[in-house]
């Protein structure tokens, strides 16, 4: 799997928007980009994925750059509630792969 | 029903005791893992199921011993643990085939060896 890297760091204010950026230069081609999620003391959750289109969910938007060899996680509105670790994972696409996750960015999001 | 349940919460353990893991899902995924998690690190995959045979062993020493007794349960069976193995236990599950890598994570149970 794709090795990625990510600033250990990073702060926003509330109300303002959190874009958080990911390199992942050695991505193939049959492997997305994952963004996770981990609030202290509980369980990854699972943000957005994408091969090479932008997405959009709910939660946050990923932008991935043409050449896919970075991205970034775009929460529109950050709350406090966003405050956690962000993975940004490259992954095959099919249930039952590896996940590795790499060191992440801690998301501090300031009142 | 979109949750992962793992027990217990916590558990302590001496170094010759036998425990269990326990780790339930009714979302009928067929895919479970079982990761490991030490205190500001990120997870580390330590098993991968996949309908209901073992796919993926990230070399994990055999004091760790995982099963899967049906679809909708993955259990890890413990035994001669070392202290350096306390850490928080994840499990997880994902839908089957060609389905996305989403994956949805329990909780965890937070192990302490003496």
């Amino acid at each position: 799997d794709a090795k990625t890297t990510q600033p250990p760091s990073m702060d926003c204010a509330e109300g303002r928007a959190a874009n958080l950026p990911c390199n992942h230069s050695t991505i193939s081609g049959n492997e997305y980009v994952y963004w996770y999620r981990q609030i202290h003391s509980q369980g990854p959750q699972y943000i957005i994925h994408g091969l090479k289109n932008n997405e959009t969910n709910e939660m946050a938007s990923l932008i991935i750059t043409e050449d896919r060899k970075s991205s970034t996680l775009i929460l529109p509105h950050a709350t406090l509630r966003d405050t956690a670790v962000y993975y940004c994972i490259v992954s095959r696409q099919t249930s039952g792969s590896r996940l590795t996750f790499g060191e992440g960015t801690q998301l501090t999001v300031n009142p | 029903d979109t949750e992962v349940t793992q027990t217990p919460k916590h558990l302590v353990m001496g170094m010759t005791n036998k425990k269990s893991l326990k780790c339930e899902q009714h979302m009928g995924h067929r895919a479970m893992y079982w990761y490991k998690q030490k205190a500001k690190k990120p997870p580390e995959l330590m098993f991968v199921y996949s309908y209901e045979k073992l796919s993926i062993n990230e070399s994990v020493p055999s004091r760790f011993s995982p099963e899967c007794p049906n679809s909708s349960l993955l259990n890890l069976h413990l035994h001669a643990l070392q202290p350096e193995d306390s850490a928080l236990y994840l499990c997880a599950s994902s839908h089957s085939g060609l389905a996305n890598n989403e994956q949805f994570f329990g909780p965890g149970t937070r192990l302490t060896v003496l």
